[in-house]
């Protein structure tokens, strides 16, 4: 079956501290991944993607995520959070012809001065 | 870029009323959209793809007459939420393809629907 998992429902981090969030997937084929970041209301904004290529991924925002096809995982991780940071952050694995994502419980950030 | 606006961006009805989501590419075309659904603090949900010109496909579990959608331009995609309860409360988003690039999903705003 094709899942995503993020393991993590809530992190609390230090301004300034690093992060990493987790996402692990289950899927058939070749896998897109994306991750994106959700502000309370809003729509989703796209930090970044990985369809091939170099596993390590740049993307938005000072984030960057590496692919682990062994491991069949794609965290996220930026070096030093700012408060603005403090999001909801969804990861989602899709494929194919088309965009259709199968999405992550998500992770909540708080960020605390 | 690519922007999808969605509209309304918040709607209160009644139980009993019918309510009409759009999604629209405002500067690509779109041959396929995707209607989402989140509850609150959880993920999202696909409810169906909806292609220009067709019949939308439903993901198991939603029920196609109480979630009208309509295709009928490369620029819109239209959900209809019939006859609405207070469990149909969610927050609704959709996002587009590019015709002829699959590389990205382009989301909309989303849109808070209250049933009360």
């Amino acid at each position: 079956a094709q899942s995503v998992t993020q393991p993590d429902i809530h992190i609390t981090v230090s301004e300034g501290a690093s992060l990493e969030l987790r996402c692990n997937y289950s899927y058939g084929a070749t896998p897109y991944l994306f991750w994106y970041v959700q502000s309370p209301g809003q729509g989703l904004q796209l930090l970044l993607k990985y369809f091939s290529g170099d596993t390590l991924v740049q993307g938005i925002k000072g984030f960057e995520a590496e692919f682990k096809r062994s491991q069949s995982s794609f965290n996220l991780r930026k070096p030093s959070v700012h408060w603005s940071d403090a999001a909801e952050y969804f990861c989602a694995v899709g494929g194919g012809a088309t965009n259709k994502l199968i999405f992550g419980t998500g992770t909540l950030l708080a960020v605390q001065p | 870029g690519a922007v999808v606006s969605q509209h309304p961006s918040r709607v209160i009805c009644k139980s009993g009323t019918s309510v009409k989501i759009e999604c629209r590419s405002l500067d690509f075309q779109a041959t396929t959209m995707f209607w989402y659904r989140q509850f609150p603090k959880q993920s999202l949900m696909l409810m169906a793809t909806s292609n220009e010109g067709s019949k939308a496909t439903y993901e198991q579990g939603v029920e196609k007459d109480k979630f009208l959608i309509n295709h009928a331009s490369l620029t819109l995609s239209t959900l209809t939420v019939t006859s609405a309860h207070p469990e149909d409360s969610s927050f609704y988003i959709c996002s587009a393809d590019k015709t002829g690039m699959n590389t990205e999903a382009f989301f909309g705003q989303g849109t808070r629907l209250t049933v009360v």
